[in-house]
């Protein structure tokens, strides 16, 4: 089973800040199948980011993903209010899914 | 509009059985893959299953084979989630999800269903 690591666990930024999420792989996951969810409290989860660097429908151009083999980052160029949140990445392989411990995301 | 719409928060006692449930609508029910995810209190997300409701073909995460049941009629758009004899540590979140193949991930979330298991 392919473990993802996110870090840092905790990022403590400003509004207008940019934040770098990072999100590590045990082994090599195929880039069209790395995305990036959003939580807010009491929320359920939304797509972000889909095949590492597609923003899903209706996400702000503020949200960025790269990366590719093991190593994957969501961007956030300028925190706005409402980004300040929970973020998870998840992996698809071999019929089988699963998701980082996540990183929250909150205000400095 | 692509909905997914769960049933409501359940109270249940240890050793009861629970079948929670989800409807599709705004979509084909039967072209996409309807997958399960529990959220346990101030914790992450885990997969736990998927099912393709065109031919119920099901797919468990080992975590939590055998440990749930997971179902779907095509006839009503409706996927479920099961337990035969609940414990206190299946109080969770429970989501359901649409599974967008072509992109591996999971493009539409229902609102979720809080079980709560307490004697």
């Amino acid at each position: 089973e392919i473990v993802l690591t996110q870090s840092p666990g905790t990022l403590s930024l400003s509004p207008g800040e940019r934040a770098t999420l990072s999100c590590r792989a045990s082994q090599s996951v195929s880039s069209s199948y790395l995305a990036w969810y959003q939580q807010k409290p009491g929320q359920a989860p939304r797509l972000l980011i889909y095949g590492a660097s597609s923003r899903a429908t209706g996400i702000p151009d503020r949200f960025s993903g790269s990366g590719s083999g093991t190593d994957f980052t969501l961007t956030i160029s300028r925190l706005e209010p409402e980004d300040f949140a929970v973020y998870y990445c998840q992996q698809y392989g071999s019929s089988r899914f699963t998701f980082g411990p996540g990183t929250k995301v909150d205000i400095k | 509009e692509v909905q997914l719409v769960q049933s409501g928060a359940e109270v249940k006692k240890p050793g009861e059985s629970l079948k929670i449930s989800c409807k599709g609508s705004g979509y084909s029910f039967t072209s996409y893959w309807i997958g399960w995810v529990r959220q346990m209190p101030g914790k992450g997300l885990e997969w736990m299953g998927i099912i393709y409701p065109g031919d119920s073909d099901t797919r468990y995460s080992p975590s939590f084979q055998g440990q749930v049941t997971i179902s779907a009629d095509k006839s009503i758009s409706t996927a479920y989630l099961q337990w035969s004899s609940l414990k206190a540590s299946d109080t969770a979140m429970y989501y359901c999800v649409r599974f967008a193949t072509s992109s591996g991930s999971f493009d539409y979330w229902g609102q979720g269903t809080l079980v709560t298991v307490s004697s």
